[in-house]
């Protein structure tokens, strides 16, 4: 069974912190992704990478970065917090072939700045 | 970011009834299709995947595939209150490794 695991469930922390939510995957996926989901929007792409210290921009990079620096561990970093990245966060790794690319998703953080 | 949609707005179905939920998608070079359910507080979860024009079945879902028409359904048989959730569509962008999601359609199963 594909394992993605994230380092917490829940998460409450200030505006103006430095926030790191970690995601680790045990089926030696190439690729794998951080998203953000919010009531009404669905899910959207912050950033992707596709193999070890690549990473792609997705469509809502804005007040994110991203390390991965083993092929097994991804990391997103919240610069600099604010209330508006309040937010369910979900990561996801997929293998690379023809006719693969299924996204697995871990259980999620939810992020609470205040 | 290609387009995916789900325009149907929740569906209630009665235990044992059939629910189809639709889904078309704007890249016509896509190949990869996927529905996801995602229960309420959960991360979403993977329950097909269709790659070929057709009808692919697992237990009691079913996965259909016009690439003609770019839609993709999916029906669950004999529905049961277990299956109340919501169901995400989900299609690899041609030329990436990412998937572009539907933003979900809620289904609700009546004992």
């Amino acid at each position: 069974d594909v394992k993605v695991t994230q380092s917490s469930r829940y998460l409450v922390k200030r505006t103006g912190e430095k926030v790191f939510l970690e995601c680790v995957q045990d089926m030696d996926h190439e690729n794998m992704f951080w998203y953000r989901q919010d009531p009404g929007l669905g899910l959207r792409l912050i950033y992707f990478s596709y193999d070890v210290k690549m990473k792609e921009k997705g469509d809502i990079p804005e007040g994110y970065s991203v390390s991965r620096e083993k092929k097994e561990r991804f990391s997103l970093i919240l610069e600099s917090a604010s209330t508006n990245q309040t937010s369910m966060y979900l990561c996801a790794s997929s293998p690379t072939g023809l006719s693969s690319y299924e996204q697995y998703f871990g259980p999620g953080t939810r992020l609470t700045v205040t | 970011q290609k387009e995916v949609e789900q325009n149907s707005g929740p569906l209630s179905v009665p235990e044992g009834a059939i629910a189809s939920l639709n889904c078309t998608y704007s890249d016509r070079g896509s190949q990869s299709f996927f529905w996801y359910r995602q229960y309420s507080g959960k991360s979403p979860e993977l329950i097909m995947s269709i790659y070929s024009n057709g009808d692919k079945e697992d237990g009691r879902f079913t996965a259909q595939l016009n690439k003609a028409s770019q839609y993709v359904s999916l029906l669950i048989r004999d529905s049961q209150p277990s299956d109340s959730a919501t169901y995400l569509c989900a299609v690899k962008d041609y030329g990436n490794n990412r998937l572009a999601f539907g933003k979900g359609n809620q289904v609700v199963v009546i004992p």
